[in-house]
């Protein structure tokens, strides 16, 4: 299984663009890279999902270089209510298998 | 209001107790899961369904026993829990469990269950 590192944990200011970067060196072909937002006392949410190159949605972007060895994931203008806990996690093509790490604790700070 | 309906929120149960745990999608995915979060820890994957089906215990204590009746409902039976055993207990579902590669099919979560074992 492609394991996933990222920072412990990050701070912002309201209104700045925060990336959060995340290696998964291991990555194997059919792997998708994903993510999810959790709030405390709250399950995760998903927000984003790609596979390489740029996916953009209403939440977030996500960058994937052409190894996909990394990714970042670019929450713009963040609020308040964006500080969460990210995941970031590699969902096994192979195995269906989505295993969760540490995850970035992100704190926006007014 | 996330698709995924976990019950009860709350739970104190002693280790003699015999408790479950009920999680019901609205999603109409044919896959569901639980997870287990303790403080400061990952998630950890325990049980996977799959069209009712188990395909993944991933080494969980038997005290812990899982029921899938159908795709919408899943349980989780407790019994002679420990202290160590108190967390938020997750539960999700998705469209399928891929297997082979392909489109991804995302979780969707409930909120959880907070357990806690005295």
């Amino acid at each position: 299984l492609a394991k996933t590192t990222q920072p412990i944990s990050m701070d912002s200011y309201e209104g700045q663009e925060v990336n959060i970067t995340c290696s998964h060196n291991n990555i194997a072909t059919n792997d998708y890279i994903t993510w999810y937002q959790q709030f405390p006392s709250q399950g995760p949410r998903f927000i984003i999902q790609g596979y390489k190159t740029k996916v953009t949605n209403e939440v977030a972007s996500l960058f994937i270089p052409a190894d996909r060895k990394s990714s970042t994931l670019s929450l713009p203008r963040v609020s308040l209510s964006d500080t969460a806990v990210y995941y970031c996690l590699v969902l096994s093509g192979n195995t269906g298998k989505l295993i969760f790490g540490q995850g970035t604790t992100l704190q926006v700070k007014p | 209001e996330t698709g995924v309906t976990q019950t009860p929120r709350h739970l104190v149960m002693g280790m003699t107790n015999k408790k479950s745990l009920k999680c019901e999608q609205h999603l109409g995915h044919n896959a569901m899961y639980w997870y287990k979060q303790s403080a400061k820890k990952p998630l950890e994957l325990m049980f996977v369904y799959s069209l009712e089906e188990r395909v993944e215990n991933n080494s969980v204590p038997s005290r812990f026993s899982p029921e899938c009746p159908n795709s919408s409902h899943l349980f989780l039976h407790l019994h002679t829990l420990q202290p160590e055993d108190s967390a938020l207990y997750l539960c999700a579902s998705s469209q399928v469990v891929m297997v082979g590669g392909g489109d991804n099919s995302p979780l969707h979560f409930g909120n959880g269950t907070r357990l806690t074992v005295t």
